[in-house]
């Protein structure tokens, strides 16, 4: 079965930190991969999206991911986080119409 | 606001109580899901319903009963739950297309079970 990996539960950065949050994937196929972020008391909500082509995905707010096929690996980047970055993030991959989640990673920006 | 409705937004039930959740999207999608996020957990894909057809049902206990009665609502009905069902229930929905559209998500239902 398909699955989705992500190593770090929770992060803790000071601002204008670089981020980096790991996110495996299990299938070997064609798979479509997306990050989600949750920030305090709102909805899930699409920070960037994979489904073919450059493999570096640049999001809103900064964010970017880079797939890399050979490590079924598509990590969450951010050069320089903000307090504002202060949330939850999810890593998904998305095959044959069925939707599969990370665990999350909290992280959390001191100011 | 994300085009994605939950109500009610808080649920404490008893465990022998009968309840719905109800969805409602304005995106004019064709895909509708729920999802049961607990903490520490990955999101729990529960049913699926694309054209107003369940597509998917994960293993769910019958003690969820998920309704669809058009594209753009959908139900959960809760019946004799357990305390461990207490958890962040998630719609979502997206467009029936290829390659498939991200999620859009509602805010949750937050269930306590008693």
């Amino acid at each position: 079965a398909q699955s989705v990996s992500q190593h770090n539960h929770h992060v803790i950065l000071s601002e204008a930190a670089s981020l980096e949050l790991g996110c495996n994937y299990s299938y070997g196929g064609t798979v479509n991969l997306f990050w989600y972020v949750q920030y305090p008391g709102q909805h899930l909500q699409l920070l960037l999206k994979y489904f073919s082509g450059d493999p570096l995905v640049k999001g809103i707010k900064g964010f970017e991911a880079e797939f890399i096929k050979s490590k079924f690996s598509f990590n969450l980047r951010k050069p320089s986080v903000q307090w504002s970055d202060t949330a939850e993030y999810f890593c998904a991959s998305e095959r044959w119409g069925k939707f599969y989640f990370g665990s999350g990673t909290k992280l959390n920006v001191k100011p | 606001e994300t085009g994605v409705t939950q109500t009610p937004r808080h649920l404490v039930m008893g465990m022998t109580n009968k309840k719905s959740l109800k969805c409602e999207q304005h995106l004019g999608h064709n895909a509708m899901y729920w999802y049961k996020q607990s903490a520490k957990k990955p999101l729990e894909l529960m049913f699926v319903y694309s054209l107003e057809e369940r597509v998917e049902n994960n293993s769910v206990p019958s003690r969820f009963s998920p309704e669809c009665p058009n594209s753009s609502h959908l139900f959960l009905h809760l019946h004799t739950l357990q305390p461990e069902d207490s958890a962040l229930y998630l719609c979502a929905s997206s467009q029936e297309r290829t390659p498939k559209g991200e999620q859009y998500f509602g805010p949750g239902t937050r269930l306590t079970v008693t």
